[in-house]
């Protein structure tokens, strides 16, 4: 059963620094990789999908890398800002426009 | 207007009462999911349709009815409503992944927050 972790589960940075989040999977055999936000009592928004055959998506100040022979993804949030404070959801996507395996995110305060 | 809608967005319900969550979608979607989030334990998925004739239960399914109504709506039903299923409720939809230009990418609606006394 492909078993997604994402470490750590809180995280506080002072403005202006980098953030990198982890997101691990156990099972490589994945068909894409999809990274979320949520705020506070509200729905998921789609930061970036990296496909299985790509090691890398960048949007804006976001990056997300994939290596699946690892079981890794990190997404990179540089020079963040208070905006940026929210919860951060991966998820693996097991087949094509199947079913998402989530892990249970990370909470992130970006402090001016 | 949002591409995924739930309905209500907001209810507090007793036990063994019976509550319907509704979603509709204006993407076109074929595929639409039901997930629920508790705190600590990320999403889970409840119910996943591929279309108006495929459904399928999910990892939490116990507890859990749906209702495939047309392409645009997929609707999930408590029949008597217990406590441990207070949670934060999601619906979602994608496109089948694998053809030209799709890469099964889900979108989220604002989700119902569902309280049972």
């Amino acid at each position: 059963k492909q078993e997604v972790t994402q470490i750590p589960a809180a995280l506080s940075v002072p403005e202006g620094e980098n953030l990198v989040l982890n997101c691990s999977f156990t099972d490589s055999a994945i068909y894409n990789l999809q990274w979320f936000r949520q705020d506070p009592g509200k729905g998921l928004t789609s930061l970036l999908l990296i496909q299985s055959s790509q090691r890398e998506q960048t949007s804006g100040r976001l990056n997300a890398s994939l290596d699946k022979s690892s079981g890794r993804s990190t997404l990179y949030i540089a020079a963040s800002q208070p905006g940026d404070s929210a919860t951060y959801l991966c998820a693996v996507i097991l087949y094509p426009g199947g079913k998402l395996q989530f892990g249970a995110g990370t909470q992130v305060v970006v402090t001016p | 207007d949002a591409d995924v809608t739930q309905t209500p967005r907001n209810r507090i319900t007793k036990t063994g009462k019976r509550i319907m969550l509704e979603c509709s979608q204006t993407k076109g979607h074929d595929r639409m999911y039901w997930y629920r989030q508790d705190p600590g334990l990320g999403l889970r998925l409840i119910y996943y349709s591929f279309d108006v004739k495929d459904i399928n239960k999910g990892e939490i399914s116990d507890g859990y009815s749906v209702s495939r109504q047309a392409q645009a709506k997929f609707s999930l039903s408590l029949e008597s409503a217990i406590p441990n299923q207070t949670a934060l409720y999601f619906c979602a939809t994608s496109a089948p992944g694998g053809l030209a230009g799709n890469t099964g990418e889900l979108f989220f609606g604002e989700g119902s927050r569902l309280t049972v006394l």
